[in-house]
């Protein structure tokens, strides 16, 4: 099966730093990335949808200048916060769709970044 | 606007039956998935219905009415691995996650 990769896995940093996560599909291309952020015990928020090669389409209420997405290529997509704050911290999913078998438009979700701002 | 809505929350015993009901409101509707996610972990896709009618995955199956704007996800012969919260998610131009309903399976 289809298999998206994370990195890190989790991250713990000071406040006013900027974070960098990977999201990486290993054995198919994917044209689409989606960016969520999940808080404890509640829903998957998407955040933003990435297209190889254009700018990320941000969901209302997703400030593109502090959570920045770069798909640069069939295979990566990464989601850098900037200047994180403690509100920031949270548990970042990517997921990819592309033409990995698995029937109609099946997202693949990578294992997830915990990111924790002191 | 778009929303779905699942209970919050179910508790059910080994080896028993159980069903997870969703009931959605979108527009650009291509069909409904399931999802499983463990505490700490990422989400793993279960099952999707395009059509209406029952999907069946092992002990898992997903049924979809378009007309009713209406899915649930049955679960049989529960195990406590089952333990998990279940996201019924509308597929369209994007997916749209509901907020999860919590399985508790109890010996």
């Amino acid at each position: 099966g289809a298999v998206v990769s994370q990195h890190p896995s989790w991250v713990i940093c000071k406040s006013g730093t900027s974070v960098k996560i990977e999201c990486r599909s290993l054995d198919f291309q994917a044209t689409t990335m989606f960016w969520y952020r999940q808080f404890p015990k509640q829903s998957l928020m998407l955040m933003a949808t990435s297209n190889e090669g254009s700018k990320a389409t941000y969901e209302q209420g997703v400030e593109k200048d502090k959570f920045l997405i770069n798909h640069a290529s069939l295979t990566l997509s990464t989601l850098t916060v900037t200047s994180a704050h403690p509100e920031d911290s949270s548990f970042y999913i990517c997921s990819a769709v592309g033409e990995a078998s698995g029937g109609p438009a099946t997202q693949y979700f990578g294992p997830g970044t915990r990111l924790t701002v002191l | 606007g778009q929303s779905l809505e699942q209970p919050s929350e179910v508790t059910a015993v080994e080896g028993a039956i159980v069903q997870i009901n969703c009931t959605y409101q979108t527009s650009g509707f291509y069909g409904l998935s399931w999802y499983q996610q463990h505490d700490g972990g990422a989400p793993t896709f279960l099952s999707y219905n395009a059509l209406d009618g029952l999907e069946e995955t092992g002990r898992f199956s997903s049924f979809l009415s378009r007309s009713d704007s209406y899915g649930y996800l049955l679960l049989q012969e529960l195990q406590m691995k089952d333990s998990a919260s279940y996201f019924c998610a509308v597929e369209g131009f994007k997916t749209i996650f509901g907020a999860g309903t919590r399985l508790f399976v109890k010996a």
